[in-house]
């Protein structure tokens, strides 16, 4: 069975801050997505990583696929209030049934 | 991307009802899922909804309990039967294809009382 471990479940910090959150499995995956989801609403896709080692940058919020393809994190320099959701990864798993297996999720709080 | 709507978007519900939530996408979509989000917790995979035939269940969720219909391509139904407390959860619906991302519903909010 494959299994993301997402770290940390809950963090709080004070805006202009930087955090990063951490997602690991002991499996292969062929996509890996980060999610962001507002109470009451869905989660809404902020990035797709595919390949290998792959850096994606959205404003400030930077993405890295492991080379492997087991892990991945999501870095944002100087955390706004307006970051503030929960952050979920998940990934597709190489059956590629277009399944996806989420993360615990990450919880994040920016205060003002 | 695909706009996707859920009705209803919360309900409160009797011990021993049932629910059926329905999902609407703007364009046809390969695939179908619905996911249960329990109370500050991730999501959970709880059936691929396919289009003409039976839905393929994950370990721990079965038919009797979470009929699902998938009469065309832009529409599916999740029905949480004979709800009791511990069903009180969000529901999502999310659409996609082999290979692409996934776009995910508003959600509805059951509370079972």
């Amino acid at each position: 069975t494959q299994l993301l471990e997402q770290s940390p479940q809950f963090l709080s910090i004070q805006e202009g801050e930087n955090l990063t959150v951490y997602c690991n499995s002991s499996s292969v995956f062929s996509s890996l997505q980060w999610y962001r989801q507002e109470p009451g609403e869905g989660p809404v896709l902020l990035v797709t990583v595919v390949t290998g080692g792959e850096v994606k940058k959205l404003k400030r919020l930077t993405f890295q696929f492991g080379d492997a393809r087991k892990d991945s994190s999501l870095h944002i320099t100087a955390a706004q209030p307006g970051d503030t959701g929960l952050y979920l990864c998940a990934g597709e798993g190489s059956s590629n049934t277009g399944k996806l297996i989420f993360g615990q999720g990450t919880t994040l709080q920016v205060k003002p | 991307s695909a706009v996707i709507s859920q009705k209803p978007s919360r309900d409160i519900c009797q011990r021993g009802t049932s629910l059926t939530i329905q999902c609407q996408v703007d364009s046809q979509v390969t695939m179908m899922f619905w996911y249960r989000q329990q109370p500050g917790q991730s999501l959970t995979l709880i059936a691929t909804a396919n289009q003409g035939s039976e839905a393929t269940y994950e370990s721990g969720f079965v038919i009797d309990k979470f009929p699902i219909s998938r009469p065309n391509l832009t529409f599916s139904t999740l029905t949480v039967s004979n709800m009791s407390p511990e069903d009180s959860s969000i529901y999502l619906c999310s659409v996609g294809t082999w290979g692409d991302e996934q776009f995910f519903g508003p959600g509805t909010r059951l509370t079972v009382l």
